[in-house]
């Protein structure tokens, strides 16, 4: 079986700290990818990787920045936390090809910025 | 760009009942329609897709969900609900054609609630 595995279950930081959320995929996956998932709003994409050093921008990638630097690590950085990042992060990933395309998620950080 | 659009914030129905959870998607392309659940306190869990061919896509834990390609919809469907089927439930599509990239768009979640 896949494994996704995030670094933290709960997390609580304060305004303007430094905060890193680390996922890991034991799998050998091409794609990796964070997402943040607000009630109503379902899950949103804030960055992707195909390959390691490589990153794409999702749809809300503001305020957050990413490093990959080996093929089963990615992290999720927030430079400067603030509270309207306060959600659940969740990290996915998947292989690149056209016959295996799910997605499969970590089991999420509830990230509280205070 | 691609979007879902699941038009009930919450589905409410009686154990043995069937249960209905509505989507509908936009993409440029051909689409590539899944459907993830997430327990209480657990990650998504992946539960069928559709790629291509037969319209009727068969998943895990007894669910079911039909393609529909002129109606541009997904709904998710199970013939007989179970307490334990309660849970919130993700549609997503992707765009088949490799230009666009790997990115999902899910939809906004409709939470299941299984009453005995």
């Amino acid at each position: 079986d896949v494994k996704v595995t995030q670094s933290s279950r709960y997390l609580v930081k304060r305004t303007g700290e430094k905060v890193f959320l680390e996922c890991v995929q034991d799998m050998d996956h091409e794609n990796m990818f964070w997402y943040r998932q607000d009630p109503g709003l379902g899950l949103r994409l804030i960055y992707f990787s195909y390959d390691v050093k490589m990153k794409e921008k999702g749809d809300i990638p503001e305020g957050y920045s990413v490093s990959r630097e080996k093929k089963e690590r990615f992290s999720l950085i927030l430079e400067s936390a603030s509270t309207n990042q306060t959600s659940m992060y969740l990290c996915a990933s998947s292989l690149d090809s056209q016959n295996r395309l799910s997605q499969y998620f970590g089991p999420g950080t509830r990230l509280t910025v205070t | 760009a691609q979007s879902v659009a699941q038009p009930e914030d919450q589905v409410n129905v009686a154990e043995g009942n069937p249960l209905t959870v509505k989507c509908t998607y936009s993409v440029s392309g051909n689409p590539y329609l899944f459907w993830y659940v997430q327990y209480p306190n657990r990650g998504l869990q992946f539960l069928l897709k559709y790629i291509t061919g037969d319209n009727l896509v068969k998943g895990s834990y007894g669910f079911e969900a039909e393609f529909n390609k002129s109606q541009t919809s997904f709904h998710l469907k199970k013939p007989s609900a179970l307490v334990s089927d309660s849970a919130l439930y993700f549609c997503a599509v992707r765009d088949s054609r490799k230009a666009a990239g790997n990115k999902l768009t899910f939809g906004g979640g409709t939470r299941v609630l299984v009453k005995p």
